[in-house]
């Protein structure tokens, strides 16, 4: 089944401590980006990938950290976690990003992640 | 600068027409986009327009386009329990690697 997974689904985590969300694709997508979700100001593009080492800053990419090492995977990681971090993390992929196509996005189910 | 706006929330009756507004900024826009987020999931393609299309039509669905007035509309006719969700619009910009997202719209369905 064509899907992209994400863990975990829910995290609890305190200030300071580091942490990563995975994220993989089974379909040879080349385009990955991170959106993180809060109430009232919809989806926010954190980090993108255009491709395998291809990696660029969305609008809200301070305090985040990407790594494509290899075409399924796109791993999200807070060195340091804080409060204004806590929020609803979606990971999307795309068969491509660039040019004048369609480029249905599939997300991920979402990562609650809470940071006290 | 980049934006796309939306109401946050809609309330319709069971049965009747729901219609979803949606402003944006970018005149050169390709696509035009229609996601829909069930509780609990992550958001899931609903429709689409092209930009150099007014109308498209897909079974409950009909968008439409206004490039002029940069407004999109996503009518769902009939609107039945299951269309409860959070629908986002989005615009794929012809000159970057990205999509932007609307708000999103709470659409809630009274009985």
């Amino acid at each position: 089944e064509a899907q992209v997974t994400q863990n975990p689904r829910y995290l609890i985590t305190v200030t300071g401590k580091k942490l990563t969300v995975t994220c993989s694709q089974n379909m040879n997508h080349e385009y990955m980006s991170w959106y993180r979700q809060d109430p009232g100001l919809g989806l926010r593009q954190i980090y993108y990938s255009m491709n395998v080492e291809v990696t660029d800053k969305g609008d809200v990419p301070e305090g985040y950290k990407v790594s494509r090492k290899e075409k399924r995977n796109f791993p999200l990681i807070l060195e340091s976690p804080s409060p204004n971090q806590t929020s609803l993390y979606f990971c999307a992929s795309s068969l491509s990003g660039g040019g004048q196509g369609l480029y249905e996005q599939y997300f991920g189910p979402g990562t609650r992640l809470t940071v006290t | 600068g980049e934006d796309v706006e939306q109401s946050l929330f809609l309330s319709v009756r069971e049965g009747d027409s729901s219609v979803i507004n949606c402003t944006y900024t970018d005149s050169s826009s390709t696509y035009l986009y229609w996601y829909k987020q069930e509780p609990g999931a992550g958001l899931q393609l609903l429709t689409y327009i092209f930009s150099n299309m007014d109308m498209k039509q897909d079974q409950r669905l009909t968008v439409l386009l206004n490039k002029k007035d940069k407004h999109l509309s996503l009518r769902i006719a009939d609107t039945q329990t299951g269309d409860s969700a959070i629908y986002f619009c989005a615009e794929k910009y012809s000159s970057a690697s990205k999509i932007i997202f609307g708000s999103g719209t709470r659409l809630s369905i009274r009985p």
